[in-house]
């Protein structure tokens, strides 16, 4: 089965603050995925990236970036966290080739006072 | 560009009814077609997937959808509920081609004993 963790399930960070959110798979995907979850709005892309150290921008990237040092692990960094920013971030991998299924982790929630 | 609609944002029906959960998309390219559920407290799992050929696709758990290509839709239906079946469910479209998946904004399915 394919297994994608996430470091925290519940996180509560102060406005200012460094914030990293860890993602790891362990079946080898080439893709990996960073989405936020809000009510009514659905699933939104913040990045992705299709390979080590390459990523790009998904729908609403502002905020935030991220790094790919290593295939299995895709970190997004809230560089000052705000308000705004309180959330479920759930990360995703895929196959890069064939059907884009994504499998997805059981998400972190992001509270920022 | 691609977009997925999911009118109804939350659909109440009683335990051993039917139910149809609405999704339509907008696409000037070929898709693929996906419905993800998200049980409470856990991350997203693929529910069942349109890629190619027959237009009618199940899932294990005894749901079905039906991709229509002349009315944009993949609606998903059900004959008869159960409470295990309560949950958010997710349409989403990716082009061929294209790495994203598009989601939708959800419909949350409450079942009532």
């Amino acid at each position: 089965d394919v297994k994608v963790t996430q470091s925290s399930r519940y996180l509560v960070k102060r406005t200012g603050e460094k914030v990293f959110l860890e993602c790891v798979q362990d079946m080898d995907h080439e893709n990996m995925f960073w989405y936020r979850q809000d009510p009514g709005l659905g699933l939104r892309l913040i990045y992705f990236s299709y390979d080590v150290k390459m990523k790009e921008k998904g729908d609403i990237p502002e905020g935030y970036s991220v790094s790919r040092e290593k295939k299995e692990r895709f970190s997004l960094i809230l560089e000052s966290a705000s308000t705004n920013q309180t959330s479920m971030y759930l990360c995703a991998s895929s196959f890069a080739t064939g059907v884009h299924e994504q499998y997805f982790g059981p998400g972190t929630r992001l509270t920022v006072t | 560009a691609q977009s997925v609609t999911q009118l109804d944002s939350q659909v109440p029906v009683f335990e051993e009814a039917p139910v149809e959960l609405r999704c339509n998309y907008s696409s000037s390219v070929s898709v693929y077609l996906f419905w993800y559920v998200q049980y409470p407290n856990q991350g997203l799992q693929l529910l069942l997937k349109y890629l190619s050929g027959s237009t009618l696709v199940e899932s294990i758990n005894g749901f079905e959808a039906e991709f229509n290509k002349s009315q944009t839709s993949f609606h998903l239906r059900k004959p008869s509920v159960h409470i295990s079946d309560t949950a958010e469910y997710f349409c989403a479209v990716i082009n061929f081609g294209n790495e994203k998946l598009t989601f939708g904004t959800g419909t949350r399915l409450t079942i009532i004993p």
